[in-house]
């Protein structure tokens, strides 16, 4: 069955530093999220993305994260200077829409990303 | 904006027993989606079983089932027979169904956690 990948699994950084989280998507989906859970605490939205262009974004998706889909396979979140706040697991999802079918948006195992 | 309320942090069943675990949520919009999600402890999130509103019959997957109230805007969810397995956090989530592009985000609950007794 197809799945979400995610790399890497565990990410350590210094603070300041950028970091790439990278996700495949599942081959024929056609929209793409991020969402991060904080320690103990609810799964939030960061950005959906579709058609090359981001659809939406949350108050979170500040100017510090981008997203891009370099080579029709990868999904990335770029985060340029880390902060302590942003340590966090950071989920990628993929959906294919079908006015036929009930869309569900699949996620991937997640990257644990931590700021030190 | 819609909102998704877990109010049950922690619920624990004997296995092999049934739990229920609610969901409520808020939305003035009259067509969207449900689901539960679970996240055992290796944290990936895994759809557990998805609810069209339109839909008045509740869905099923075979040990699990919603009890889906669209007036009352309840979405909870019954494990039956629980197995050591079902042990994990439990989310309920809402998606809406207006946007033209489909691409709508989801709206999670805090989550319960759900513990199996042997």
């Amino acid at each position: 069955e197809p799945e979400v990948t995610q790399t890497p699994s565990h990410q350590v950084t210094q603070m300041g530093q950028e970091v790439i989280l990278r996700c495949v998507p599942i081959s024929n989906h056609l929209y793409f999220y991020w969402y991060r859970q904080i320690l103990g605490q609810k799964v939030e939205f960061l950005v959906s993305f579709y058609n090359n262009e981001i659809s939406e974004k949350s108050e979170i998706f500040d100017d510090q994260f981008s997203v891009e889909r370099p080579d029709g396979s990868n999904f990335t979140l770029k985060i340029r200077s880390t902060k302590l706040e942003d340590s966090a697991m950071y989920f990628c999802a993929s959906t294919f829409e079908d006015s036929s079918l009930l869309d569900t948006q699949y996620f991937g195992p997640g990257t644990r990303l931590t700021v030190l | 904006a819609q909102t998704v309320t877990q109010s049950q942090p922690e619920m624990s069943v004997q296995e092999a027993e049934t739990v229920t675990l609610s969901c409520t949520y808020d939305t003035s919009e009259s067509d969207y989606y449900l689901f539960w999600y679970k996240q055992p402890p290796s944290r990936q999130m895994i759809l557990v079983i998805r609810q069209e509103a339109y839909k008045q019959q509740n869905a099923t997957e075979n040990r699990f089932s919603v009890n889906f109230q669209k007036a009352a805007k309840s979405f909870s969810l019954k494990i039956s027979d629980s197995q050591l397995g079902d042990a994990a956090m439990y989310f309920c989530a809402y998606r809406s169904l207006l946007s033209n592009f489909g691409n709508e985000k989801l709206t999670f609950g805090t989550g319960t956690r759900l513990t199996i007794i042997p």
